[in-house]
């Protein structure tokens, strides 16, 4: 079993949509949560960190549920400038290992 | 500050030979990791390093080999390359692990042949 599994879409929505992620993780240990943003042909980026209580910056929600084992990244008022892959990342409760998921695609269309 | 930088961006390398990709980091990070990403999957640790002489294995170990001698410096070894080595490998830092962000380099684009 995969320690990360993301659906790897690709979702192609209108700008202004509202387009939710969803990323599942095996591990119950596992400590701390990501969301990062790959370009194409580019190096992944940190786009938020997710916490227990749930985050929120701007347009962007994530959500975490330790019960059922998965992250949630909510876009609102989708831009173009949003069409990337969206990487769910998980680091073990040893904390020396990250564990990347495939990563979404995501398309704004004007 | 340039971040995190990577030499070469690119490189083809024929099957047997051997390489070096190089990695350094300006930002004073103790952790430092090796990823490869394959077309339509995930990044996958290769090795990683929590300070200078200290490295350890990560996922997909097999084929590289690593050293830390600096805290900035933290180059990849391919001995023997073969067509599977075939890749996207980026380099990153964090200046603490678990919670801490990561920052990647901008990539080595290797294929073997």
């Amino acid at each position: 079993r995969k320690e990360v599994e993301q659906d790897p879409g690709p979702f192609n929505v209108p700008e202004g949509a509202t387009v939710a992620f969803n990323c599942t993780y095996s591990n119950s240990a596992s400590q701390s949560f990501f969301w990062y943003r790959q370009d194409c042909r580019k190096e992944p980026k940190l786009l938020m960190s997710v916490y227990s209580s749930g985050n929120e910056d701007g347009r962007f929600t994530a959500q975490l549920n330790r019960a059922s084992q998965y992250i949630s990244l909510l876009i609102r008022d989708s831009k173009l400038s949003d069409s990337a892959t969206y990487l769910c990342v998980v680091n073990t409760n040893t904390g020396n290992q990250f564990y990347f998921g495939t990563g979404t695609s995501l398309t704004v269309i004007p | 500050n340039a971040g995190v930088t990577q030499t070469p961006k690119f490189r083809i390398l024929k099957i047997g030979q051997s390489m070096t990709l190089q990695c350094t980091q300006d930002m004073n990070h103790n952790y430092m990791y090796w990823y490869r990403q394959d077309p339509g999957m995930g990044l996958k640790l290769i090795y990683y390093s929590v300070g200078a002489g200290i490295t350890d294995k990560g996922e997909v170990p097999n084929g590289y080999n690593v050293s830390r001698s600096t805290t900035e410096d933290f180059p990849l070894r391919l001995e023997l390359a073969a067509p599977s080595q075939t890749s996207v490998y980026f380099c990153a830092s964090s200046i603490r692990q678990s919670s801490y962000e990561q920052y990647f380099g901008p990539g080595t684009r290797l294929t073997v042949t």
